[in-house]
């Protein structure tokens, strides 16, 4: 079974604070590490695709790293607004090309 | 928005009954995802397809079976359902590594 870590399970912030959470995957056979955000009622939609070691995207105040060789990935949004709050997943892609996700974060930020 | 549909949205069955859910694409994507969605476990992979006829088990593939004669359909079936199944099901299709794409979600009620 492959494993998805994601951490913290939730995370309460101060609007306008800045926060980052994890994404911990296996180091070997990466194929790819996604990032999606999940509104209640909808359904997930990505956030970024990362495939290299190293790779750093960006879109508007969400960013995110990539770390293949130990394995973790990191989410980070700066000056956090209400409409921040979602749960952020991430998925893993090895050689088996399965779409693996991790537990999820629910963001809440406080006006 | 992506051509993926999901049908039923919503289903009430009786325990023991066989209960099959269609994922319909237009995007001729190669690979194909059911997922179930709990509170606390995120999206857990029940069956992946990588082509027509081409399936693989996920972390939770007990109970339930699935197939893909067709690039465009992916069929979830519950042989027998059970209360421990009652979800929200999601499907996913992708080109990996790309982002994958999700349906709308059937949410399922085993009494």
């Amino acid at each position: 079974i492959l494993n998805v870590e994601q951490s913290p399970q939730s995370l309460h912030v101060q609007e306008g604070d800045s926060t980052n959470f994890t994404c911990s995957f296996p180091s070997s056979n990466f194929y790819a590490l996604h990032w999606y955000r999940w509104e209640t009622a909808k359904s997930p939609e990505a956030l970024f695709v990362m495939t290299l070691n190293g790779d750093e995207k960006k879109k508007g105040r969400i960013s995110a790293t990539l770390n293949t060789k130990e394995g973790y990935s990191y989410l980070y949004i700066k000056g956090s607004q209400p409409e921040d709050s979602a749960t952020y997943l991430c998925a893993f892609i090895g050689g088996a090309q399965k779409l693996v996700f991790g537990q999820g974060t629910r963001l809440t930020i406080n006006p | 928005d992506a051509g993926i549909t999901q049908s039923p949205r919503h289903k009430v069955t009786e325990t023991g009954t066989p209960v099959t859910l269609r994922c319909h694409q237009t995007e001729n994507h190669r690979y194909m995802y059911w997922y179930r969605q709990d509170p606390g476990h995120g999206l857990r992979l029940i069956h992946y397809s990588y082509g027509v006829k081409d399936t693989d088990k996920g972390e939770v593939s007990d109970g339930y079976s699935v197939s893909r004669s067709k690039t465009e359909d992916f069929l979830l079936t519950l042989e027998s359902a059970t209360s421990s199944q009652t979800s929200v099901y999601f499907c996913a299709i992708s080109e990996a590594p790309a982002e994958a794409f999700f349906g709308q979600g059937t949410r399922l009620t085993v009494v």
